[in-house]
């Protein structure tokens, strides 16, 4: 169980396209989704709290217009990253809390590795 | 506020133990502890709760000292599967936002 799915696994885009990567709980409703940023060898990093039916809230330092956030239903969340530019280059990874059961775990898909050229 | 993680890198070999620790300046809510292969997305292990401790796993264990402020992981009899590195996500927000700041990681890697 507890299973978080992301798509699409690898994108390579050019510079000033858009890319749209798309976080599901395969087993189980999420309210609350967040967004992860990792660079090589280093941290997570946490961009941004997807609330279902609401707002996405963004940490210090994340661009809310460079990367819009929808959570549309209980199971999935998007994240598009507008007019990509290499510097974005990065591993995006989602993370989901299941409703209920006290809602302290996460758990997280398998990330999104975004090559910007 | 990124906590910090000790030691940064072990080497073990099969069998062996290893504690890998996670030291906040800030007063802890909630402690959750993940393991990354290379490539992979976070696994999660356990949680440790503000009060009280969880366990996800038998030869892996946890603590949580809520006065010093850190987390003590505990690998017992480790095997070739523990490889990876661990991170702790730490939660300052007494509110539950789940909102997670994580350590820099300590690599383990276990040889036969």
């Amino acid at each position: 169980g507890a299973v978080v799915s992301q798509h699409p696994s690898r994108v390579i885009c050019k510079s000033g396209t858009s890319v749209k990567i798309e976080c599901r709980s395969l087993d189980f409703q999420a309210t609350t989704m967040f967004w992860y940023r990792q660079f090589p060898k280093q941290s997570l990093m946490l961009m941004a709290t997807s609330n279902e039916g609401s707002k996405a809230t963004y940490e210090q330092g994340v661009e809310k217009d460079k990367f819009l956030i929808n959570h549309a239903s209980l199971t999935l969340s998007t994240l598009t990253v507008t007019s990509a530019h290499p510097e974005d280059s990065s591993f995006y990874i989602c993370s989901a809390r299941p409703v209920g059961g006290g809602g302290y775990e996460q758990y997280f898909g398998p990330g999104t590795r975004l090559t910007v050229t | 506020q990124q906590p910090v993680q000790s030691p940064q890198a072990v080497i073990l070999r099969e069998g062996e133990d290893a504690v890998i620790n996670c030291s906040s300046s800030k007063a802890l809510y909630s402690v959750h502890w993940y393991r990354q292969k290379h490539g992979e997305a976070p696994v999660f292990l356990m949680i440790l709760l503000k009060g009280g401790e969880q366990k996800g796993h038998e030869k892996i264990s946890a603590s949580f000292n809520e006065k010093k402020q850190q987390s003590s992981l505990y690998l017992t009899a480790s095997q070739l599967s523990y490889s990876g590195t661990y991170f702790c996500g730490t939660d300052l927000d007494s509110s539950n936002t789940g909102k997670l700041i994580f350590g820099q990681g300590t690599t383990l890697q276990v040889k036969p």
